[in-house]
């Protein structure tokens, strides 16, 4: 059964302290894994995709990069507009859907 | 930019009683999803829609849901005889090849009393 894990659960940040979040994932095939954040209310809003390992992407302060076992989200001298929960999905090979996991819920404090 | 849009927000429900979500994909997507989020859960996926009719659904989607593309441009979910613990945030994606991100709505508050 493919799996999603995150950490941390939550992440409490002073604005300019850079962090890691980590997902790591269990599926058989990664067809690609998927970052997206999700604000209180809201869908999740696409950030990044990544295919194989040793990609990275870059969008801002946010870099993802991916090993076979884990993907990491960098965040950068982090601002208070970046406080949101941020979720990792996978997609399998043979399938369609996405498997996500809980989330890590960020705080940038000002 | 082109993105997805749910009605209504909010819907609240009599349990028992048959409810309909609505979602109005991206225009030039082809491929169609029904998520649902429970208070403070995961996302978890229940259905996937492409070339009109059914390409995936997860054990959540029973006899009791349905979905459809009626015409063009929107795509719903029907849920027939709704309980308590259908309680939740359903979301409509979409994307345009089956190894592009999806594209989320914001999303339906669905509350069964």
């Amino acid at each position: 059964e493919d799996q999603v894990t995150q950490s941390p659960e939550a992440l409490r940040l002073q604005e300019g302290e850079s962090s890691s979040l980590n997902c790591s994932y269990t599926v058989s095939g990664l067809r690609g894994l998927f970052w997206y954040r999700q604000d209180p209310g809201k869908g999740p809003e696409f950030l990044f995709t990544l295919y194989s390992a040793g990609e990275e992407k870059e969008k801002e302060r946010l870099k993802a990069t991916l090993t076979k076992k884990e993907s990491f989200l960098h965040i950068t001298a982090p601002k208070p507009e970046d406080s949101a929960t941020y979720l990792c999905a996978v997609q399998a090979y043979y399938g369609q859907n996405f498997v996500f996991g809980p989330g890590t819920r960020l705080s940038v404090l000002p | 930019e082109p993105e997805v849009t749910q009605t209504p927000s909010h819907q609240v429900t009599q349990m028992g009683q048959e409810v309909i979500l609505r979602c109005v994909p991206i225009s030039n997507h082809l491929y169609f999803y029904w998520y649902r989020q429970i208070l403070g859960q995961k996302v978890e996926f229940l259905v996937s829609f492409y070339n009109n009719e059914i390409s995936e659904k997860s054990e959540i989607f029973d006899d009791q849901f349905s979905v459809e593309r009626p015409d063009g441009s929107n795509f719903t979910l029907k849920i027939r005889s709704t309980k308590l613990e259908d309680s939740a945030m359903y979301f409509c994606a979409s994307r345009r090849e089956s190894n592009q991100p999806q594209h989320f709505g914001d999303g339906t508050r669905l509350s069964i009393l």
